[in-house]
């Protein structure tokens, strides 16, 4: 139980295009969903909290107009990265949490590679 | 500030061979610490939970070890095999707002 998918798993886009990942928690309600971003050989940066029917909290220095959130339902999640450069070239992890509590543990997604051209 | 300190920052080790990863916190207040093992190009995948109360758990040949007084968890690996081969990953949560602090990593290799 409690599988986390992400879709796709990688993408490669143009420079200007935008950029739509799907976060899905296949097995259990997620209230709560996390989208980090990871740079190689470093660890995960978490960039949004994202809570189900309600606006996502940005973490400082994540640009909310560029990096899209949306939590419509229970079970899905999506970022969309807006007029993508190079730089935002990068690993997309999402993760879901089982319950309502912060102690609960975060399940996580295998990850999208972004290649922006 | 709430930081999680990994060590070593890579390791590799023989087929077969033990190790032991390190791990030194300053988060507080400590609700749980958990370790994760990253295949390459995958998301973490959780190996063990561990709270307060507990001192040492166990995941096959995954030990985890928690000393709350000193603030350090080590993850301890048995007869390694190739498949070992990834980063492990250290992550503290804490109480207060429910944040996640995440360690740097340890990348291990395991050759044959």
């Amino acid at each position: 139980g409690a599988v986390v998918s992400q879709h796709p798993s990688r993408v490669i886009c143009k420079s200007g295009t935008s950029v739509k990942i799907e976060c899905r928690s296949l097995d259990f309600q997620a209230t709560t969903m996390f989208w980090y971003r990871q740079f190689p050989k470093k660890s995960l940066m978490l960039m949004a909290t994202s809570n189900e029917g309600s606006k996502a909290t940005y973490e400082q220095g994540v640009e909310k107009d560029k990096f899209l959130i949306n939590h419509a339902s229970l079970t899905l999640s999506t970022l969309t990265v807006t007029s993508a450069h190079p730089e935002d070239s990068s690993f997309y992890i999402c993760s879901a949490r089982l319950g309502t509590s912060g102690s609960n543990e975060q399940f996580f997604g295998p990850g999208t590679r972004l290649t922006v051209l | 500030k709430n930081q999680v300190e990994q060590s070593p920052q890579s390791l590799i080790i023989l087929e077969g061979k033990n190790c032991t990863l390190q791990c030194n916190y300053t988060v507080s207040p400590f609700s749980n610490l958990r370790w994760y093992k990253q295949d390459t190009g995958r998301g973490p995948v959780s190996l063990t939970i561990m709270t307060f109360s507990e001192n040492t758990k166990s995941n096959g040949r995954y030990t985890a070890t928690l000393d709350a007084d000193t603030k350090q968890s080590s993850l301890h690996i048995t007869a390694s095999q190739l498949s070992d081969s990834a980063s492990y990953i250290c992550v503290v949560i804490s109480n207060a707002g429910n944040m996640l602090t995440f360690g740097g990593g340890t990348r291990l290799m395991v050759k044959p």
